[in-house]
């Protein structure tokens, strides 16, 4: 079975400054895909950004960017430029079949003004 | 567009009282459906997928079942609530496809007292 593991339960970071959240996995599979969700206050899940396993390049969505390391089963998560809206869980999930994807624990990002 | 529906937002319930959650998703055809359930400071948990009418796939044993009578409607059902059926309940949708990320109702929070 995959897991996914985020080991930071909480991060603070200074509004307008840079911070990396961290998620492993563990997989057998080869052709699988990666994402980050944000859940604000409001308990919406929200898509940030997706990686597709066999690329190489890493994603980037604005002030949002991976770093995917494949061998490594390592897929973080850099905001640059923080904002107070950027304050918010933010969970690491894996999908590698028609069932599911299978999340972390989630990080709660808080941004410091 | 597709939207997902997903109602009630709030419920509080006796303990042994029965459950029902409905999820309906407009705009598409053939959705891979699911419902998650998220515990206080823990990430989602899978409970149930289903990939057509009719075809419920649990990914844990517990006091809870899904139906899925309709191709865009989706149910969570439970005859008798336990205390430990408290949290916050996700349906949620994706496309047939595994390059594809899931997209997420409101949710309903559940207490059971």
């Amino acid at each position: 079975a995959q897991t996914v593991t985020q080991s930071q339960p909480e991060m603070s970071v200074q509004e307008a400054e840079t911070v990396t959240l961290s998620c492993t996995y563990d997989t057998s599979e080869s052709d699988y895909y990666l994402f980050w969700y944000k859940q604000p206050p409001s308990r919406q899940m929200i898509l940030v950004i997706r990686q597709e396993a066999y690329k190489q390049q890493n994603a980037t969505e604005n002030r949002f960017s991976v770093n995917f390391q494949k061998a490594a089963k390592s897929f973080s998560l850099k905001i640059s430029d923080s904002q107070l809206g950027d304050a918010a869980m933010y969970f690491c999930a894996y999908r590698g079949g028609a069932d599911g994807l299978t999340f972390g624990k989630g990080t709660h990002l808080i941004i410091q003004p | 567009s597709q939207t997902i529906h997903q109602w009630p937002a709030t419920l509080v319930q006796p303990v042994g009282s029965p459950l029902s959650l409905e999820c309906t998703v407009e705009g598409t055809s053939n959705p891979n459906l699911y419902w998650y359930r998220q515990a206080a400071g823990r990430g989602l948990q899978l409970l149930f997928y289903s990939v057509g009418i009719g075809q419920i796939s649990s990914e844990v044993p517990q006091n809870l079942s899904a139906s899925r009578p309709q191709d865009r409607q989706f149910i969570l059902s439970s005859k008798k609530l336990l205390l430990s059926d408290s949290g916050f309940y996700l349906c949620a949708w994706s496309v047939n496809r595994l390059n594809t990320e899931a997209f997420f109702g409101q949710g309903t929070r559940l207490t059971v007292v």
